[in-house]
């Protein structure tokens, strides 16, 4: 059973700090990767969607890699804004999921302090 | 394009009670999918339809079930509601077909039900 895992929880950093958000699954048989991120008690906005065969995938301050042997995915936010803070989640798809089912992680809180 | 829109908004219901929830996907998608958002459990898949057919189903019991329509509205509802039953469901829809293909999830604001 595939298992998503976001690490860590919650973090607080000051403003202009580059940062790593990491993401774990524990079945390397994916057919891609997504990164959202959430608003509080809003919808989910996609990031950045990295299939399968790609390393990496940027937009903008934005550049998130997979590295789908040791089952890892991060996304690197450079130069943080106060603006950037929210939470933000991964979610995979599996390999052999012909529909549009994500498993999700439980999320990052990013808060950026200005 | 006017993005994925879900109607209510905000719910509130009492146990016993059953509720639909409603979303619009994207103008050319086909795929809509459903989620259950709490605090303990994270976001959940419920259910996805496809031209109009359950395409894959998540772990929930019996009291949640939906429907798509041949415009590709979507519909789900929830019967006999339960206090655990409170939580944001968000709808996404992609522009995913059978085989692959890019298919990047575009979800709307959600809908918070309250069963009180």
């Amino acid at each position: 059973k595939q298992e998503v895992t976001q690490i860590p929880a919650a973090l607080s950093v000051p403003e202009g700090e580059n940062l790593v958000l990491n993401c774990s699954f524990t079945d390397s048989a994916i057919y891609n990767l997504q990164w959202f991120r959430q608003d509080p008690g809003k919808g989910l906005t996609s990031l950045l969607l990295i299939q399968s065969s790609q390393r990496e995938q940027t937009s903008g301050r934005l550049n998130a890699s997979l590295d789908k042997s040791s089952g890892r995915s991060t996304l690197y936010i450079a130069a943080s804004q106060p603006g950037d803070s929210a939470t933000y989640l991964c979610a995979v798809k599996a390999l052999y999921n012909q529909g549009g089912k994500l498993i999700f992680g439980q999320g990052t809180e990013l808060s950026v302090k200005p | 394009k006017a993005g994925v829109t879900q109607t209510p908004r905000y719910l509130i219901k009492t146990r016993g009670q059953q509720v639909t929830l409603s979303c619009s996907p994207i103008s050319g998608h086909r795929s809509v999918s459903w989620y259950q958002q709490t605090p303990g459990q994270g976001l959940q898949f419920l259910f996805e339809y496809f031209s109009e057919t359950q395409r894959n189903k998540g772990n929930f019991p019996g009291r949640f079930s939906g429907r798509q329509f041949s415009n590709s509205r979507s519909e789900m509802n929830v019967s006999t509601l339960e206090l655990g039953d409170s939580a944001l469901y968000l709808c996404a829809s992609s522009n995913l077909v059978t085989g692959g293909g890019t298919d990047t999830q575009y979800f709307g604001p959600g809908t918070r039900l309250t069963v009180l």
